[in-house]
């Protein structure tokens, strides 16, 4: 069965420090792969996905992923995190099935 | 553009009422999904839907039901609540691609729900 681990439940940065939130996957057929954000009481927001391509996938705030078959893994990264990008990320996997979610890291960002 | 809407967004039952949560999506979408989000449990699915007229269970879909009587619309129905599903319940939908069951889900902005 397809599952997604994410092994960092909580992280702190401080601002302006490089992140990498870490994403592993277990699916049987072609991953699709997403990274999503949520801010505080608000729902979902798609950051990038992967479907095929190149590996190295660029999405929205200045996020970027790399998709490696080999470890797989999925794992998300920014050069410099804003106190603005605090929120909650999961990792997500599908396909030829409804996505599987991981259980999320919350980012804490300080001065 | 509206998305994906859900109805209600905050709602307290009693332990064994009935109620029905509505997502309701304007983008023409084939897949609709109902997910609920527990502390440290990340998202699971409750049961989802293919097309209009269709439903499949999920991960936890005991103790719900749904239905998918248009398109659009996609209910989620608890008959007698309990406790242990307070929870917040999202609805997802995406379009369809072929060899694909999803390219991107949308999601609403949730339904808070306690059970006393």
């Amino acid at each position: 069965a397809q599952s997604v681990t994410q092994p960092d439940i909580h992280i702190t940065v401080s601002e302006g420090a490089s992140l990498e939130l870490r994403c592993n996957y277990s699916y049987g057929a072609t991953p699709y792969l997403f990274w999503y954000v949520q801010s505080p009481g608000q729902g979902l927001q798609l950051l990038l996905k992967y479907f095929s391509g190149d590996t190295l996938v660029q999405g929205i705030k200045g996020f970027e992923a790399e998709f490696k078959r080999s470890q797989s893994s999925f794992n998300l990264r920014k050069p410099s995190v804003h106190w603005s990008d605090a929120a909650e990320y999961f990792c997500a996997v599908g396909g030829n099935t409804p996505l599987v979610f991981g259980k999320g890291t919350r980012l804490s960002v300080i001065a | 553009n509206a998305g994906v809407t859900q109805t209600p967004k905050f709602r307290v039952l009693k332990t064994g009422q009935s109620m029905t949560l509505l997502c309701a999506q304007d983008m023409n979408h084939e897949y609709m999904y109902w997910y609920r989000q527990d502390p440290g449990m990340g998202l699971r699915l409750i049961h989802y839907s293919v097309g209009e007229g269709t439903t499949a269970k999920g991960e936890v879909p005991d103790g719900y039901n749904v239905s998918r009587l248009k398109k659009q619309n996609f209910l989620l129905g608890l008959e007698s609540a309990a406790p242990s599903q307070t929870s917040v319940y999202f609805c997802a939908s995406s379009y369809a691609k072929t060899g694909t069951m999803n390219t991107e889900a949308f999601f609403g902005q949730g339904t808070r729900l306690t059970v006393v």
